[in-house]
């Protein structure tokens, strides 16, 4: 199984509301990952998970809240969002350590933010 | 700074043909080279992962290259098809572990016409 399921596919939120995505793989994957894609764009990198533990945050707004509450399990809580937030958000997975790294991903969730 | 470029941005072929796509970087420190694909709206599909130690890596009809020396790799996709229309990234995991920031090209969007 090389799959990383996201929920929801299509979010739509106001300026005020307070919603969250969710990723999970069960692929044993222990690094988890938040991208970001605008359109016609390539992903860029919001924040990387090791061992359940952030390593790499890419200076990205408070407004976007990280979890990793297990494993398998990668949440991004939103909050006080902006219209131009409005995106794909893709979850990624990897195996961390020496070996290859292959990134998978999901199929991300479209947010539209009005 | 790590930079990542393709070449060309938009390619369109016959069916049959086969095909080059460019993706060079600057630092070839680099711990791999991954190329995904990406149909539209959808998330990202790994096609094939190259080490920094490796120089091609094959699956089925698409075989990649990578020569850190030059910073180029290119992806081969024989004899295509209408099915691989689609934007093509790659992608280089630059430093010496498997869960540092993946840096990405702009893509190649590729239509492969009947």
């Amino acid at each position: 199984d090389t799959e990383v399921t996201q929920t929801p596919k299509h979010l739509v939120m106001g300026m005020t509301n307070k919603k969250s995505l969710k990723c999970e793989q069960h692929m044993g994957h222990r690094a988890m990952y938040w991208y970001k894609q605008k359109a016609k764009k390539p992903p860029e990198l919001m924040f990387v998970y090791s061992y359940e533990k952030l390593s790499i945050n890419e200076s990205v707004p408070s407004r976007f809240s990280p979890e990793c509450p297990n494993s398998s399990l990668l949440n991004l809580h939103l909050h006080a969002l902006q219209p131009e937030d409005s995106a794909l958000y893709l979850c990624a997975s990897s195996s961390p350590g020496q070996g290859p790294g292959e990134l998978f991903f999901g199929e991300g969730s479209r947010l539209t933010v009005l | 700074k790590q930079e990542v470029t393709q070449i060309p941005a938009a390619l369109s072929v016959p069916e049959g043909e086969n095909l080059v796509l460019n993706c060079s970087f600057t630092d070839s420190a680099i711990y791999n080279l991954q190329w995904f694909r990406q149909d539209p709206g959808k998330g990202l599909t790994s096609l094939l992962l190259i080490q920094s130690s490796q120089r091609e890596q094959t699956s089925g009809r698409l075989n990649a290259s990578l020569d850190k020396s030059s910073g180029r790799s290119t992806l081969y996709i024989a004899a295509s098809q209408p099915g691989d229309s689609a934007t093509y990234l790659c992608a280089v995991r630059h430093g010496s572990g498997n869960t540092g920031k993946l840096i990405f090209g702009q893509g190649t969007t590729l239509q492969v016409k009947p």
